[in-house]
């Protein structure tokens, strides 16, 4: 198995800017998780999903911030307008059911100019 | 609400010693509590993890303890080696149903001096 597939590796945008993030769970994990991860507030739990529906998106930092999950493979996390404060590396993890064990994606080094 | 507090923030030994790290939780209905080692520029990988019905767990050089009286858990490492020099991350889950988030601890520096 490939593992947690997220795309980019690496983003560069100005403010204003609208960014979308991509992630591929691990075939047969029926629970998604976005989180962003900074030196300042360490590991924050962005939104998870479970069998495709969003269970908890209290973590969302404001509207600008959304997040689908349109099939059992495929979740973005969109940020529009981006802003310099949203830099941060953001990592997508699935499990097979919730409450098991989590397998982070490599992430996505996100730089707002 | 929900919390997981991590002690120490940054942690030196010297080659061949141990390393405790230690997390307190808040939620007594928590049953898994895994554990994360995130290497520089890297992602957190799973190490370790325990539930709630077990006491300790061991996997070669590295074990945790579970104390559901104190809402405590530990990650012990023995014979530390330089490579073993990362951020660990403590976790606690209700682990079932609609709840299965995990709160993450702050994360511990954890430095190997050869």
């Amino acid at each position: 198995d490939a593992g947690v597939i997220q795309s980019p590796r690496h983003e560069v945008t100005e403010m204003g800017q609208e960014v979308t993030l991509r992630c591929k769970p691990i075939s047969g994990h029926n629970s998604l998780f976005w989180y962003r991860q900074t030196m300042m507030r360490g590991l924050e739990l962005l939104i998870y999903f479970n069998n495709n529906v969003p269970i908890d998106d209290s973590g969302m930092p404001e509207d600008r911030f959304s997040a689908k999950m349109p099939n059992a493979s495929f979740s973005t996390l969109k940020i529009q307008p981006s802003e310099p404060r949203d830099s941060a590396v953001y990592f997508c993890a699935s499990s097979y059911l919730l409450g098991q064990e989590q397998y982070f994606g490599p992430g996505t080094r996100l730089t707002v100019t | 609400g929900e919390n997981v507090e991590q002690h120490p923030s940054t942690l030196s030994v010297q080659e061949g010693d141990s390393a405790v790290i230690k997390c307190t939780y808040s939620d007594s209905a928590s049953n898994y509590f895994p554990w994360y080692k995130q290497e520089l520029g890297k992602r957190p990988q799973l190490i370790i993890d325990i539930r709630s019905n077990v006491g300790e767990k061991k996997d070669q050089r590295i074990a945790v303890t579970l104390n559901k009286t104190a809402k405590h858990f530990s990650l012990h490492i023995t014979e530390t080696q330089p490579e073993d020099s990362a951020v660990y991350f403590c976790a606690a889950s209700k682990g079932s149903g609609n709840t299965g988030k995990l709160i993450f601890g702050q994360g511990t520096t954890l430095q190997v001096k050869p």
